[in-house]
């Protein structure tokens, strides 16, 4: 079965550093997106950054990148000069392709931020 | 993009009692999904429309859990006879029909927190 996996449930960071937060996953897939999700408290979950396997490039998306490596099947996420308003809880999650793309999310990380 | 719609936000109900939980999508989104969200955890896969069909089905789903999406346009969630493991956020995403499914990212409504007395 296909699986995802975040191994930190909880981490902390002090405003304006810079934060990692990890993700395994595992796929009989050769070609596939996987992404990371942002939760706020009680409000609704947002995409944060996506990646295409193929692409050898890490994504980007202002403040926040990936780090991926395909052959280990890790998909970490890296937030720097991190703000208030990043506090969360992150989710990384892959989508089944033979099962309408539904998304195997991961346990997520609830991220603190320290003024 | 008036993004996903869930309603009502929340519903209290009584055990033994029916819920109906109502998501609009994005609008030129053909393709729509429910998840279940219980307090910490990753949200589950219930089910998947594409269109007004419902190609995928939960194998955890129980038999009191029905969802439809007439016309295409927005889905209904049904769960009968609720019990108190049914209490969860109940949330409905849409994408876009470009491409393989799964490719595209799923844009997710507020949810619906469901609890039962």
């Amino acid at each position: 079965a296909q699986t995802v996996t975040q191994s930190q449930p909880e981490m902390s960071v002090q405003e304006a550093e810079t934060v990692t937060l990890s993700c395994t996953y595992d796929t009989s897939e050769s070609d596939y997106y996987l992404f990371w999700y942002k939760q706020p408290p009680s409000r609704q979950m947002i995409l944060v950054i996506r990646q295409e396997a193929y692409k050898q490039q890490n994504a980007t998306e202002n403040r926040f990148s990936v780090n991926f490596q395909k052959a280990a099947k890790s998909f970490s996420l890296k937030i720097s000069d991190s703000q208030l308003g990043d506090a969360a809880m992150y989710f990384c999650a892959s989508p089944v392709y033979n099962q309408g793309g539904k998304l195997i999310f991961g346990q997520g990380t609830e991220l603190s931020v320290k003024p | 993009d008036t993004g996903v719609s869930q309603d009502p936000r929340h519903k209290i109900t009584k055990r033994g009692q029916n819920v109906t939980f109502r998501c609009d999508p994005i609008s030129e989104h053909n393709r729509l999904y429910w998840y279940r969200q219980t307090l910490g955890q990753g949200p589950e896969f219930l089910t998947y429309f594409q269109n007004e069909a419902q190609l995928e089905k939960s194998r955890l789903l129980s038999d009191r859990f029905s969802a439809e999406r007439p016309k295409g346009s927005f889905s209904t969630l049904e769960i009968q006879r609720t019990e108190q493991g049914d209490s969860a956020m109940y949330l409905c995403a849409s994408s876009s029909g470009g491409g393989r499914a799964g490719n595209q990212p799923q844009h997710f409504g507020d949810g619906t927190r469901l609890s039962i007395l």
